[in-house]
């Protein structure tokens, strides 16, 4: 099944830095992709879905970049600020499995 | 604007007790899911169901059962609880996976 590695496990990151959070997956059949982001004590809050290749989307504070030929997607946090702290979990879905999750990076922003 | 609603917020009970979830979604869809997030925040799918096809991780064991009665609804019963299940279970619907907020189980 599919497998989603995500990397770092933590950052910290000074405010107003930016700051790259990578997930690889495996299958290559898989076509929806999100990032989450989990405060603490707190559901999961969706940041973006994708469904396009190689396709940058730009958020607030954030930018997601899709590279399916490399089975790659980058969450890209800009200038981040402290209300950024948080567990940022990636995602893919491959129809109906449901989606498989990166084990998430625990982000700090500090002044 | 919530879409996908969880009750309760938390539970806590014993070892060896029934509990019961409940997930309600009013956006028409037709899938909708249960998750497991662990102490440690991992993630894993436990359940999907879509048009009474029911999907299960091979991982779960067999006290949890998914209930559902239309296809807003979609709880989750597990008949005797141990330590290790205490968990936030997540509900979610959609290929698009709207997530509902969570419910905390303490198993004591």
């Amino acid at each position: 099944g599919e497998q989603v590695e995500q990397r770092p496990p933590h950052l910290s990151v000074r405010e107003g830095d930016s700051a790259v959070i990578i997930c690889t997956y495996t299958d290559p059949n898989s076509y929806y992709f999100f990032w989450y982001k989990q405060e603490p004590g707190a559901g999961l809050q969706l940041l973006m879905k994708v469904f396009s290749s190689t396709e940058i989307n730009e958020g607030q504070g954030f930018t997601v970049l899709l590279n399916k030929k490399d089975k790659q997607l980058s969450l890209n946090l800009t200038a981040a600020h402290p209300g950024d702290s948080a567990v940022y979990f990636c995602a893919v879905n491959n129809y109906a499995q449901g989606l498989t999750f990166g084990l998430g990076t625990r982000v700090s922003v500090f002044p | 604007e919530t879409a996908v609603f969880q009750t309760p917020n938390y539970h806590v009970t014993q070892v060896g007790n029934e509990v019961s979830f409940n997930c309600k979604q009013t956006l028409g869809h037709d899938t909708m899911y249960w998750y497991k997030q662990d102490s440690k925040k991992l993630l894993k799918i436990m359940f999907s169901y879509n048009n009474k096809q029911l999907i299960v991780n091979e991982t779960v064991p067999r006290r949890f059962s998914p209930q559902s009665s239309d296809k807003a609804h979609l709880n989750l019963r597990i008949k005797s609880v141990e330590p290790e299940d205490s968990a936030v279970y997540l509900c979610a619907s959609s290929y698009e996976q709207y997530f509902g907020p969570g419910t905390r189980l303490t198993v004591l």
